[in-house]
């Protein structure tokens, strides 16, 4: 089956920790997201990445790192320098250059105590 | 920022009736997109308009488009309870004639379709 995948699904860490959440792809995608989602609240842009290698920096990547080593894998390091972490991670991925569908994984729930 | 803004920002209707569902937008697009999120999960891509298209029709769902007024709707006919969800809409950043891949959601609508 092709699709995109997260895990965990719910992730618990203590304050001061770093924690990387995984994101992989079999969909052939050049181009991958990641988003963080607060209650209530839309999707907002961590980093992007539209081919290996590169990536860049989305709408609140302060706190945040990512590597894009291989194309199906694009890994996030929530790091202690996030003042608050505690959300819903969302992974995407979509083919690259002109805006395409997004297709999205299930989702990590980070809780940082 | 061109952020996406829904409205109404919820929604609860009686199984049958129909939805509708309004996004603005702030610059520039080439393209609309809506999807959908149930509780809890990742976003199902539904439809996607392009900015030289008015109106685009999948199933039980009907996109517009507006560009003067920059402003999207989407209706779900014949709601079911399983419409029940967070619908979002998302703007693609176009800037100098190129599209640059990454999308800017807006904060969305919860409907609630009562059986």
């Amino acid at each position: 089956d092709g699709g995109i995948t997260q895990s965990p699904k719910y992730l618990f860490r203590k304050e001061g920790q770093n924690v990387t959440l995984s994101c992989e792809q079999n969909l052939n995608h050049d181009a991958m997201y990641w988003y963080r989602q607060d209650p209530g609240q839309g999707l907002r842009l961590i980093y992007y990445s539209q081919i290996v290698n590169d990536f860049q920096k989305g709408d609140i990547a302060e706190g945040y790192s990512v590597s894009r080593e291989k194309k199906e894998s694009f890994p996030l390091t929530v790091t202690s320098a996030q003042k608050n972490p505690t959300a819903f991670y969302l992974c995407a991925s979509s083919f690259a250059g002109e805006s395409y569908e997004q297709y999205f994984g299930p989702g990590t729930r980070l809780t940082v105590t | 920022s061109q952020q996406g803004e829904e409205d109404p920002q919820a929604l609860s209707i009686q199984e049958g009736e129909n939805a509708t569902m309004n996004c603005s937008y702030k610059t520039s697009i080439n393209n609309l997109q809506w999807y959908r999120q149930n509780s809890g999960r990742g976003l199902v891509h539904l439809i996607l308009i392009r900015s030289n298209e008015r109106e685009k029709h999948s199933g039980r769902l009907r996109v517009t488009l507006d560009t003067s007024k920059k402003s999207s709707s989407l209706l779900i006919t014949a709601s079911r309870a399983a419409d029940t969800a967070s619908y979002f809409c998302a703007t693609d950043w176009y800037r100098g004639g190129t599209s640059y891949g990454k999308l800017t959601f807006g904060q969305g609508t919860i409907l609630t379709v009562h059986p």
